[in-house]
């Protein structure tokens, strides 16, 4: 049972927009900046978003991602079959003096 | 390049011990925080261990507290996670991450990750 809650999937049609929810509670999401991570298929996690919004360079504009009170969501648009991959959202728990992810969510690009 | 390394993963059975070992490089090492994250197969990322530049400050995840001791060598540029008491349920794929303040006023990330050791217990 992960600390933030993501859905276990999404899926969307090439060019489309998908968003990715991540709930979490006021020790963590509420209080820190929030992280996403991409992994493509059988390789380590990539930055994709820090800083609640804020992309390391050479991540397109495609991706966004905002937070609000205790939520954080992440946005792709115009989809291409290699953003299949599962995405993460992270953050500090100032409570549990610990790192947290969320479960996970799987993209599929129809 | 800035690249971490890690190694030292492998079979061990219930009750044994592993040293992994993360080998930094193209970068500062002795001036970042670094961190051990690890996947189950077929799971989501679990945070394992957090210690700081200098290695005074330590934290560990409750799944994993008196078992498991980080440390790191600056001068050797490396990273380590000594395991022991291992169980089943610590079968997974160990990777080392940088953390980093990438903005003024920002907060941590996890800007440079390794390409992970796999550790199974069986």
């Amino acid at each position: 049972q992960s600390v933030l809650t993501q859905p276990p999937s999404v899926s969307a049609a090439p060019g489309q927009k998908v968003t990715i929810s991540c709930s979490g509670s006021s020790s963590n999401i509420g209080r820190n900046f929030v992280s996403w991570y991409e992994q493509l298929p059988g390789t380590a996690p990539k930055l994709l978003i820090y800083d609640n919004n804020k992309r390391p360079s050479g991540i397109p504009d495609r991706f966004s991602a905002s937070k609000s009170g205790t939520s954080a969501t992440l946005g792709i648009t115009g989809l291409q079959t290699g953003d299949e991959a599962d995405y993460y959202c992270g953050t500090w728990d100032s409570s549990l003096s610990a790192w947290v992810f969320g479960g996970g969510t799987k993209l599929t690009v129809l | 390049e800035v690249q971490l390394v890690e190694s030292g993963g492998g079979l061990v059975q219930p009750g044994g011990s592993l040293r992994l070992s993360c080998a930094a490089s193209g970068f500062s090492f002795s001036t970042h925080e670094m961190n051990w994250v690890r996947q189950a197969p077929g799971k989501g990322l679990e945070w394992v261990s957090y210690i700081s530049s200098s290695g005074n400050t330590i934290y560990y995840a409750d799944s994993v507290k008196g078992r498991f001791t980080i440390s790191r060598d600056n001068a050797k540029n490396s990273l380590y996670l000594q395991m022991k008491s291992l169980s089943p349920e610590d079968t997974a794929i160990y990777y080392c991450a940088r953390e980093e303040t990438l903005a003024v006023g920002g907060s941590d990330t996890f800007d440079v990750w390794g390409q992970g050791t796999m550790v199974t217990v069986s």
